[in-house]
């Protein structure tokens, strides 16, 4: 099984909500990650799980809160966004160093 | 810190002629990763080169890094509608012994139609 999946595939919410992104894998994969893709852009990198703890932050705002609560699921927490927020979400995996799996995304509209 | 430039930005073939993007590192890469976007897709993951000067094909894809591990092409041959996306090349990076992908900018191919 190669597939990791995320939820919701769409998201619209307001600056002034909270709502949360959700991946999980079942690769037995001990790096997780988060990243944003804007439009004709490649992936930009939010954060790195290792085993479960947070490995990198890329200076992302603090109205992005990732959480690893095992080695399977990761989420990300949205508060406060802005317009400009609005972009596909990718979760990816991957085996320590190795070739990384994304998800299919969460296309997030913040109004 | 580590760049990864790749160029052409767009590409625009006519069905059936060829197509190649190219990735240059700032840095010799101990691998190069090259991946797939379908439009409204997520990136997929096609293939990791690793020794100086190798090339591999999966059907009409041929990959190859440069002998001095800094540079990578892709080149499809006789492409088909099923080819269209955008190709990212990525390297790795290691900072304080955190691993991390440094992307391309992607080439976008596009069949004229």
């Amino acid at each position: 099984d190669t597939e990791v999946t995320q939820t919701p595939k769409h998201l619209v919410m307001g600056m002034t909500n909270k709502k949360s992104l959700k991946c999980e894998q079942h690769m037995g994969h001990r790096a997780m990650y988060w990243y944003k893709q804007k439009a004709k852009k490649p992936p930009e990198l939010m954060f790195v799980y290792s085993y479960e703890k947070l490995s990198i932050n890329e200076s992302v705002p603090s109205r992005f809160s990732p959480e690893c609560p095992n080695s399977s699921l990761l989420n990300l927490h949205l508060h406060a966004l802005q317009p400009e927020d609005s972009a596909l979400y990718l979760c990816a995996s991957s085996r320590n160093s190795g070739e990384q799996y994304f998800g299919p995304g969460t296309r997030l509209t913040v109004t | 810190g580590q760049q990864v430039m790749q160029i052409p930005q767009y590409q625009h073939v006519q069905e059936g002629e060829d197509f190649t993007t190219y990735c240059n590192s700032s840095t010799t890469l101990s691998n190069i990763q090259w991946y797939k976007q379908r439009p409204g897709g997520h990136p997929v993951f096609l293939i990791q080169l690793v020794k100086s000067g190798e090339v591999k094909k999966q059907k009409r894809l041929t990959f190859q890094f440069g002998e001095a591990k800094k540079n990578s092409s892709l080149h499809i041959t006789a492409t088909q509608t099923t080819d269209v996306g955008t190709y990212f090349c990525a390297g790795p990076w290691w900072e304080d012994s955190n691993y991390q992908l440094i992307w391309g900018a992607g080439t976008k191919l596009i069949i004229k139609p």
